[in-house]
């Protein structure tokens, strides 16, 4: 069974608006990793966060960590039209020598 | 650098038969791995490699083969293929230490009749 679990499966939002979507997983992780894929296209890296650390902010991106709720949470702030898109979250697990393990994602919908 | 690339990018195929879908990378990682990609179902691990010569199976491996002889190339095989693996193949590549990003390639999408 997948690993992580995004909330929600789809968000529609306005422009300017900011857009939250969660992610929860199972097992201890090393880390945690969020993807961006535009429709018909690859995943790309956004953002990663270990499991040492609480929050990361990379430009109006923010995640957040909780190990101890095995759970993690995106925030796009003030959303644009092109951040249209499906957004993943990946946990790479403890040990070594593994891959990363996707969730189903949510899919964002930002109107102007 | 090219990144990771896959061939092709689209194929049909009638059920039974059988093809090798390519992926190569020109970054030196070491890691690769196949996902494929279902609607409403995310990306889900077929198959991956830690380096040259050692692979593993993921979460949906059957009806796939891998091999890695190569650290550049990790081809997947279809053995024999039906039209539940229609569907979109994804390869991607990391650095060995486990706490780096992944690179994807373009994808495969792949139809059975």
């Amino acid at each position: 069974s997948q690993q992580g679990e995004e909330d929600p499966q789809a968000l529609s939002i306005q422009e300017g608006e900011n857009a939250t979507m969660n992610c929860s997983y199972k097992t201890s992780i090393n880390n945690l990793q969020w993807y961006r894929q535009n429709s018909g296209r690859g995943l790309v890296h956004l953002i990663l966060i270990r499991s040492n650390e609480r929050e990361k902010h990379s430009g109006r991106l923010r995640v957040t960590l909780d190990t101890s709720k095995k759970s993690s949470s995106l925030l796009i702030t003030a959303s644009r039209a092109a951040d249209t898109a499906s957004y993943f979250c990946a946990t790479d697990k403890e040990e070594a020598g593994t891959a990363l393990i996707f969730g189903k994602g949510t899919t964002l919908s930002v109107s102007s | 650098n090219a990144g990771v690339t896959q061939t092709p990018k689209f194929q049909v195929l009638k059920t039974g038969q059988s093809m090798t879908l390519q992926c190569a990378q020109d970054m030196n990682h070491e890691y690769m791995s196949w996902y494929r990609q279902d609607p409403g179902m995310g990306l889900r691990l077929i198959h991956y490699s830690v380096g040259a010569g050692i692979t593993d199976q993921g979460e949906v491996p059957n009806g796939y083969n891998v091999s890695r002889s190569t650290t550049e190339d990790f081809p997947l095989r279809l053995l024999s293929a039906a039209p539940s693996q229609t569907s979109v193949y994804f390869c991607a590549s990391r650095d060995r230490a486990t706490y780096n990003e992944q690179f994807f390639g373009p994808g495969t999408r792949l139809t059975v009749l």
